[in-house]
């Protein structure tokens, strides 16, 4: 599958500051990657689906103004959290699709926030 | 009612068991099914893709009921190292992907 990095691993930050993660796709030009979030003992919640060249795709409740995403090359998409506050901690992972008939998504190794 | 349910577990089971989870989705429009493991404070990773025939991988066994709306996969021979959060995950059209809860699966000496 797909090899996918993601930058930091984790990063703890002050209320009220911005915080950029970065995905990237290091060994398949990714058109579409996907943003998830995951609280703790919870699922994978699909935040925004990101698109080389053009405009993001966001679920319903997730403020794109809140959460910025910029997928300026094949290779690389991120993810930029906007003055954070501690309800933003949580776990965000990005994923890549496989291109293949069958869609499968392959994830990076997920960035840990923790908003003090 | 959730997209996708699944029964959280946690199964305990001992090493060499078989061990089945279920998961239901609810939109009769789903195109593809996966299951993906999670261990803890991880990304998920892909197990297998469930194709309509049912699909096998060693000791790991999808299947598909579209008609019940169901997924299903089975290990067998389980091993310490299958201890995991296993994930049914549905995918619609145009990507719109939707995750379960996850079943935890304990498996002991």
């Amino acid at each position: 599958g797909a090899v996918v990095s993601q930058h930091p691993s984790w990063v703890i930050c002050k209320s009220g500051t911005s915080v950029k993660i970065e995905c990237r796709s290091l060994d398949f030009q990714a058109t579409t990657m996907f943003w998830y979030r995951q609280f703790p003992k919870q699922s994978l919640m699909l935040m925004a689906t990101s698109n080389e060249g053009s405009k993001a795709t966001y679920e319903q409740g997730v403020e794109k103004d809140k959460f910025l995403i910029n997928h300026a090359s094949l290779t690389l998409s991120t993810l930029t959290v906007t003055s954070a506050h501690p309800e933003d901690s949580s776990f965000y992972i990005c994923s890549v699709e496989s291109g293949s008939n069958y869609n499968e998504q392959f994830f990076g190794p997920g960035t840990r926030l923790t908003v003090l | 009612r959730k997209e996708v349910e699944q029964d959280p577990g946690p199964f305990n089971v001992p090493e060499g068991a078989t061990v089945a989870f279920n998961c239901t989705y609810s939109n009769s429009a789903s195109q593809s099914f996966f299951w993906y493991r999670q261990d803890c404070r991880k990304e998920p990773k892909l197990l297998m893709s469930v194709y309509s025939s049912g699909n096998e991988d060693g000791r790991f066994t999808a299947q598909l009921n579209r008609a019940s709306q169901y997924i299903s996969l089975l290990i067998r021979d389980s091993k310490l190292s299958d201890s995991a959060t296993y994930l049914c995950v549905v995918m619609t059209g145009g990507f719109k992907t939707i995750f379960g809860a996850g079943t935890r699966l304990f498996v002991k000496a």
